[in-house]
């Protein structure tokens, strides 16, 4: 497609259920991001993968999340026994390389957590 | 750690008013700078960036952005705000060495545009 593409566009999860958030990004773009927006805040990086290589996970909040990217293209942020403290924007980018490529970022999925 | 501070968190003009929107950061090298725009509902969007070289650089929808290492700041600066600038804008740094991939973000500043 034409840019970022994130599904589902939001979501309502219960406090302990498990979601799957999925990120198609730009054909060809070796690097894909995920970064978490809260309400009123600024994006903060969760994990990057070079390919189908996790090359950073820093930013995962706790084991509860987990992120795949198993052939290099289309990826899925998992978040097990959601928390109320999840509830934020999920937003994935894509970019040709790291560092000076620009970022393309999808419209995010917006997670609520009841 | 590297930081981004973006004193104003919402900034009201009208339309037809110059803007700049501040941006300050923290980081023992020179860092990529960079300047994304937000729409509600909308993923972010790159209005200009900064590696090296010339210290103004220019953007997309007429911004510009100056970076001054005197004073750790890429200030955003428009000469005429348009309705349809109306949006969330972020300052965000890359580390130019090793981990040049992780963008660093301010909190933001919401800019309303009166008529």
């Amino acid at each position: 497609g034409a840019g970022v593409s994130q599904s589902p566009r939001y979501k309502v999860a219960k406090r302990g259920q498990d979601v799957a958030l999925r990120c198609d990004p730009i054909s060809g773009h070796v690097s894909l991001f995920w970064y978490q927006q809260a309400l009123g805040q600024g994006p903060e990086f969760l994990t990057y993968f070079q390919n189908e290589a996790q090359l950073d996970k820093s930013g995962l909040p706790s084991d509860r999340f987990f992120a795949e990217r198993p052939e290099g293209s289309v990826s899925t942020l998992k978040i097990q026994r959601t928390q109320q403290e999840d509830s934020a924007v999920y937003l994935c980018a894509s970019s040709t390389d790291r560092g000076s490529s620009p970022l393309h970022f999808g419209n995010g999925t917006r997670l609520t957590v009841t | 750690a590297q930081s981004v501070t973006q004193p104003d968190i919402h900034i009201t003009v009208s339309e037809g008013a110059s803007l700049e929107l501040r941006c300050n950061y923290s980081y023992g090298a020179t860092p990529y700078l960079f300047w994304y725009v937000q729409s509600p509902g909308q993923g972010l969007q790159l209005l200009l960036k900064y590696f090296s070289g010339d210290t103004l650089v220019q953007g997309i929808k007429g911004f510009e952005a100056e970076f001054k290492r005197s004073q750790s700041s890429f200030n955003l600066r428009k000469p005429s705000v348009h309705w349809s600038d109306a949006a969330e804008y972020f300052c965000a740094v890359v580390d130019s060495g090793g981990s040049n991939y992780k963008l660093t973000f301010g909190k933001g500043t919401l800019l309303t545009v009166n008529p």
